[in-house]
């Protein structure tokens, strides 16, 4: 199975840069994910990150090293409608492909 | 373009009423199928999932239970609903070899309160 960890909540302003870390122990590793949740809303797909490296879309970009087990999301130009949960998910090589959630991280983008 | 559906979106259910959550996929076929659940200030815990008409794998025992009639649908079911039922549930669905990566495509949710 996997462990995974990221920060419970966090605080920025308006325009300003922040990143989302994660940490994960697995057996094995066949991706990474980002989710993005609105409250009381479903999570809708961010990123994915198998190799090691920095993917950028957009304002988001995620970084992944396997070696040390850690990823990040990065948000940048922040705007009020990013106020939401991000959720980071595992998928291990155990052969049913299923993602394993982490607990959400809580961005509050503040004026 | 492929899309899911879930209902009913909101349930107030009394302890001991039964359940049932229904999801459809459309535009795809042969979807894996899950259903998560979502506590208040809790993570997704995976419940069950499918990877074909009639084949369910249960996650954590609990009172509920799946299944999988047709290739596109997907059932919640419970006869006794506990209070620690309440919460926020989601369908979703994968493909590898669709979207980015076989990532999961969710639902809109059913919130479901037992009282």
């Amino acid at each position: 199975g996997q462990n995974i960890d990221q920060p419970t909540e966090m605080t920025a302003t308006e325009g300003a840069i922040v990143q989302i870390n994660c940490t994960y122990q697995t057996s094995g590793f066949n991706g990474l994910f980002w989710y993005q949740q609105h409250a009381g809303e479903a999570p809708t797909f961010l990123s994915y990150n198998v190799l090691d490296g920095l993917e950028e879309k957009g304002r988001f970009s995620s970084f992944l090293s396997r070696s040390k087990g850690y990823s990040y999301l990065l948000l940048k130009e922040l705007q009020m409608k990013d106020s939401a949960s991000y959720l980071c998910a595992v998928r291990d090589s155990g052969g049913s492909y299923i993602p394993t959630f982490g607990r959400g991280t809580s961005l509050i983008v503040h004026p | 373009s492929q899309t899911i559906h879930q209902w009913p979106a909101t349930l107030v259910q009394p302890v001991g009423s039964p359940l049932s959550l229904e999801c459809t996929v459309e535009g795809t076929s042969n979807p894996n199928l899950y259903w998560y659940r979502q506590a208040a200030g809790r993570g997704l815990q995976l419940l069950f999932y499918s990877v074909g008409i009639g084949q369910i794998s249960s996650e954590v025992p609990q009172n509920l239970s799946a299944s999988r009639p047709q290739d596109r649908q997907f059932i919640l079911s419970s006869k006794k609903l506990l209070l620690s039922d309440s919460g926020f549930y989601l369908c979703a669905w994968s493909v590898l070899g669709q979207g980015a990566a076989g990532e999961l495509f969710f639902g809109e949710g059913s919130r479901l309160t037992v009282l």
